[in-house]
C-alpha cells in the first residue's frame, strides 16, 4: 500500500499560469480532502470530495480554484491565473467511505507551489 | 460550524520533562478526534486516533484523552526528547458529512 501520493512535490510556476495538483488516495480510500498551509500557519480546510461528487467546497475560493475527483485517476487541484498569494503547500488526505470512528484520516507528503 | 483551538501555541521545554497538549472543540458532534505531528516542511503523520465512544489511546510514550461532552483533548507526551520537536495538530472529524477540522497546532520545541 503506497499511501497518498501527491504529485508533484514541487511546482514552480509563473503568475498568470496554471497549477494541476493531482492526490492519489489510499487503495480503497474514496473520500479526498484537500488542506492549504501557508508559511508559518496552520491547515486550512478546502475541499472534501468523493468520487465523482464535491461534498463541501465551502474553503474554496470562489475563482481560480477549482477541484475533481472522478471515477478514475487521481484527485486533481486546479489553479487557474496563480498569483504570488497562492504559494502555499497544498495537502491532500484521504479515507474510507465509513461512517465510523475508526476511520483514520492519511496524508500525502504534500505539493508545495510558488509562484514567481 | 466548528472551531478547533489549540493552547498553547508554543512551547519550549528541557528535555526529559513530561508536557501536556491541549485542543478543544466547540461541537460535540464528533466520530472521533485525531492527533498529528508535522516536522517542518514535511507533511503529516498521524500519532493517535480517539473514536468519540472512548476516553482514551496510548502509544508508548504519548496518551491522547478526549472528554467530548466539555469539547477537550489533551496529549500528554512523556519524558521528552529533542526528537519531539515538531508542530503538533489536533483534528476533529464531525458526524454526518465528516467533515474534518484542524487546529493551528502546538509548536513543540525540545532543548537538548
Amino acid at each position: 500500500n503506497a499511501g497518498v501520493m501527491q504529485n508533484p512535490r514541487h511546482l514552480v510556476r509563473r503568475r498568470g499560469q496554471e497549477a494541476r495538483l493531482r492526490c492519489s488516495p489510499m487503495k480503497g480510500h474514496s473520500h479526498v480532502y484537500w488542506y492549504r498551509q501557508l508559511p508559518e500557519e496552520g491547515l486550512k480546510f478546502m475541499v472534501y470530495l468523493q468520487k465523482e461528487n464535491i461534498i463541501d467546497e465551502s474553503g474554496m475560493p470562489k475563482e481560480r480554484f477549482s477541484a475533481e475527483f472522478p471515477k478514475e485517476g487521481p484527485s486533481i487541484l486546479r489553479i487557474q491565473q496563480v498569483v504570488r498569494g497562492d504559494s502555499a503547500a497544498y495537502f491532500c488526505a484521504s479515507s474510507l467511505d465509513l461512517s465510523s470512528g475508526a476511520n483514520v484520516l492519511t496524508f500525502g507528503a504534500g505539493s508545495r507551489l510558488t509562484v514567481l | 460550524k466548528q472551531e478547533v483551538t489549540q493552547i498553547p501555541a508554543a512551547l519550549s521545554v528541557p528535555e526529559g520533562e513530561n508536557l501536556v497538549l491541549n485542543c478543544s472543540f466547540t461541537d460535540s458532534a464528533i466520530y472521533n478526534l485525531q492527533w498529528f505531528r508535522q516536522d517542518p516542511g514535511k507533511g503529516l503523520t498521524s500519532l493517535l486516533l480517539i473514536q468519540s465512544s472512548q476516553r482514551e489511546q496510548t502509544s508508548g510514550r504519548l496518551n491522547a484523552s478526549l472528554d467530548k461532552s466539555s469539547g477537550r483533548s489533551t496529549l500528554y507526551i512523556a519524558a521528552s526528547q529533542p526528537g519531539d520537536s515538531a508542530t503538533y495538530l489536533c483534528a476533529v472529524r464531525g458526524e454526518g458529512y465528516q467533515k474534518v477540522t484542524f487546529g493551528i497546532g502546538t509548536k513543540l520545541q525540545v532543548i537538548p
